[in-house]
C-alpha cells in the first residue's frame, strides 16, 4: 500500500524567504511524482512532474527533487511571494496502477507581506 | 480545460446525486477523486473508453459513466454525511502511461445534511 506523507502540515513565512516542503512515500516503486498547488476550495494545478528516472525538475522559482531510493521529494520555492500562498500537494503514481494518483494531505503555505 | 458542474450542491442523507465532468479536448481518460476537508484527494475510479479502468476503496453506491464525447458522470446513491467533500475530476490523454500530467477541474462541493 502506498502512503504519502507531507511535512510540515502548515507553514507561515514572511515574503522573500526560501522554502522547502517535504514529501515522503512508503513504496519506492513509483512511476512518477507530481507537485500540485491548490487554492482554497479550488481544483488542482500541476506544478512539476518528475519521472522516476529523473532527479529534479525546475520551473521558474520552483525546483523539485526526487530521491526514489529513500522515498523522498522536496519542493523548493525561492524568494517566496504572497501569491504563493496555497496548499501544496504531492502525489505519486505506481507502476502497477498507472494513472492513479496517491496524494499526501498537503502543506498549507501562507506568505505574508 | 476541464469543467465540472454544478459548483456547489446540498443534499440530504439518503438522496442520490449526479456530478458531471467535461474533459479537456483530446483527452480520453477521466478519473474521479474525493477530497474531504483537510485531506488529500482519494481516488474513486477511472474511466477509459467508457469502461471502468481501476477503482479505489469506495463502495458500489459510487458509480460512473463515460460518454462518447469522453465526458463523465459520477453518481452517488444513498448519500451519507461522510460523503460531504470536494469532488474532483481529472482528464488525461491516456489511461496509464504515468507520464501524462492529469488536468484537474475546479471541483464540485457536495454538502450532505
Amino acid at each position: 500500500k502506498q502512503e504519502v506523507t507531507q511535512i510540515p502540515a502548515a507553514l507561515s513565512v514572511p515574503e522573500g524567504e526560501n522554502l522547502v516542503l517535504n514529501c515522503s512515500f512508503t513504496d519506492s516503486a513509483i512511476y512518477n511524482l507530481q507537485w500540485f498547488r491548490q487554492d482554497p476550495g479550488k481544483g488542482l494545478t500541476s506544478l512539476l512532474l518528475i519521472q522516476s528516472s529523473q532527479r529534479e525538475q525546475t520551473s521558474g522559482r520552483l525546483n523539485a527533487s526526487l530521491d526514489k531510493s529513500s522515498g523522498r521529494s522536496t519542493l523548493y520555492i525561492a524568494a517566496s511571494q504572497p501569491g504563493d500562498s496555497a496548499t501544496y500537494l504531492c502525489a505519486v503514481t505506481r507502476g502497477s496502477t498507472l494513472g492513479r494518483l496517491y496524494f499526501g494531505r498537503g502543506t498549507q503555505l501562507t506568505v505574508w507581506p | 480545460g476541464v469543467t465540472q458542474s454544478p459548483t456547489h450542491l446540498i443534499k440530504t442523507r439518503g438522496q442520490q446525486v449526479t456530478l458531471r465532468c467535461s474533459s479537456q479536448s483530446g483527452h480520453n481518460t477521466v478519473s474521479w477523486y474525493q477530497q474531504a476537508l483537510g485531506q488529500g484527494p482519494q481516488f474513486i475510479f477511472q474511466y477509459y473508453r467508457k469502461e471502468e479502468n481501476g477503482r479505489g476503496n469506495f463502495p458500489p453506491r459510487f458509480s460512473g459513466l463515460q460518454f462518447p464525447n469522453d465526458s463523465s458522470e459520477l453518481n452517488v446513491n444513498a448519500l451519507e454525511l461522510d460523503d460531504s467533500a470536494l469532488y474532483l475530476c481529472a482528464s488525461s490523454s491516456s489511461p496509464g502511461t504515468g507520464a501524462d500530467t492529469q488536468y484537474f477541474g475546479p471541483g464540485t462541493r457536495l454538502t450532505v445534511l
